[in-house]
C-alpha cells in the first residue's frame, strides 16, 4: 500500500525556517517524481514545487522561488521541503504527492499524504 | 505563469448530470487532471489524461477537453460526490511546473 506521511509542520515566526519531511512507503520511491502542494485555510490547492526521481531537477512556484528548497533522500525514501524566510502568507497545510508515473503528465498526482500544517505568526 | 479558471460553485440535483469546467491556455497543450477533496481530507485523483479513471473511481466520473477548456462530468450525481473539485495541468512555461485551478464547490441538492 502506497503511503505518504508528512511531518515537521508547526508554528514559526515570520522570517523563520522550517523543514518538512514526507516519508514514503509501499512503492519504489526512487522511481517517482514528487510534488509539494499547499492549501491555505479555507482556500484552494496551490502547487509549490516538484523534484525528479534522482533529485537532479527541480521547479518552484514563483511565490516560493529563492526561499524554499525541495530535496530528496532516496536511500531514506524521504522527500523534504526546506522553507526559509517564511511569511504569514505561507501559512497552509502542506501536502506531498506522488507523480503518477513517467508515462503520465507531470501534473498527475495519484497519491497524496494527509498534510502537515505550517502556521507563520508572531 | 499559466492560470486555470474554475467556477467557484456549482449545484446539481441528486441523480442528475453536472459538468464542471476548467479554462486556461495550458489546456491547449496539456490534459487536465481532476481531484476531489472532501472537508478535512487530502485530495483524491478522479480523472487524468484524455479520460482515465484511477482504480476505485466510479464510472459516473468522466473527463473531456476542447480547445482551452477541460470538463469533468458526473453522470448521476450522488450525495457522496458533494466536495470541492480541482483541475490542474502542466504549466505552459516549459519549466516543468504545475498549475491548479481555484476549485469548484459542488453541492448535491
Amino acid at each position: 500500500e502506497v503511503q505518504l506521511v508528512e511531518s515537521g509542520g508547526g508554528l514559526v515566526q515570520p522570517g523563520g525556517s522550517l523543514r518538512l519531511s514526507c516519508a514514503a512507503s509501499g512503492f519504489t520511491f526512487s522511481s517517482y517524481w514528487m510534488h509539494w502542494v499547499r492549501q491555505a485555510p479555507g482556500k484552494g490547492l496551490v502547487w509549490v514545487s516538484r523534484i525528479n526521481s534522482d533529485g537532479s531537477s527541480t521547479s518552484y512556484a514563483d511565490s516560493v522561488k529563492g526561499r524554499f528548497t525541495i530535496s530528496r533522500d532516496n536511500a531514506k525514501n524521504t522527500l523534504y521541503l526546506q522553507m526559509n524566510s517564511l511569511r504569514a502568507e505561507d501559512t497552509a497545510v502542506y501536502y506531498c504527492a506522488r507523480r503518477q508515473g513517467s508515462s503520465s503528465s507531470i501534473a498527475v498526482a495519484d497519491y497524496w499524504g494527509q498534510g502537515t500544517l505550517v502556521t507563520v505568526s508572531s | 505563469s499559466s492560470e486555470l479558471t474554475q467556477d467557484p460553485a456549482v449545484s446539481v440535483a441528486l441523480g442528475q448530470t453536472v459538468r464542471i469546467t476548467c479554462q486556461g491556455d495550458s489546456l491547449r497543450s496539456y490534459y487536465a487532471s481532476w481531484y476531489q477533496q472532501k472537508p478535512g481530507q487530502a485530495p483524491v485523483l478522479v480523472i487524468y489524461g484524455k479520460n482515465n479513471r484511477p482504480s476505485g473511481i466510479p464510472d459516473r466520473f468522466s473527463g473531456s477537453s476542447s480547445g482551452n477548456t477541460a470538463s469533468l462530468t458526473i453522470t448521476g450525481a450522488q450525495a457522496e460526490d458533494e466536495a470541492d473539485y480541482y483541475c490542474n495541468s502542466r504549466d505552459s512555461s516549459g519549466n516543468h511546473c504545475v498549475v491548479f485551478g481555484g476549485g469548484t464547490k459542488l453541492t448535491v441538492l
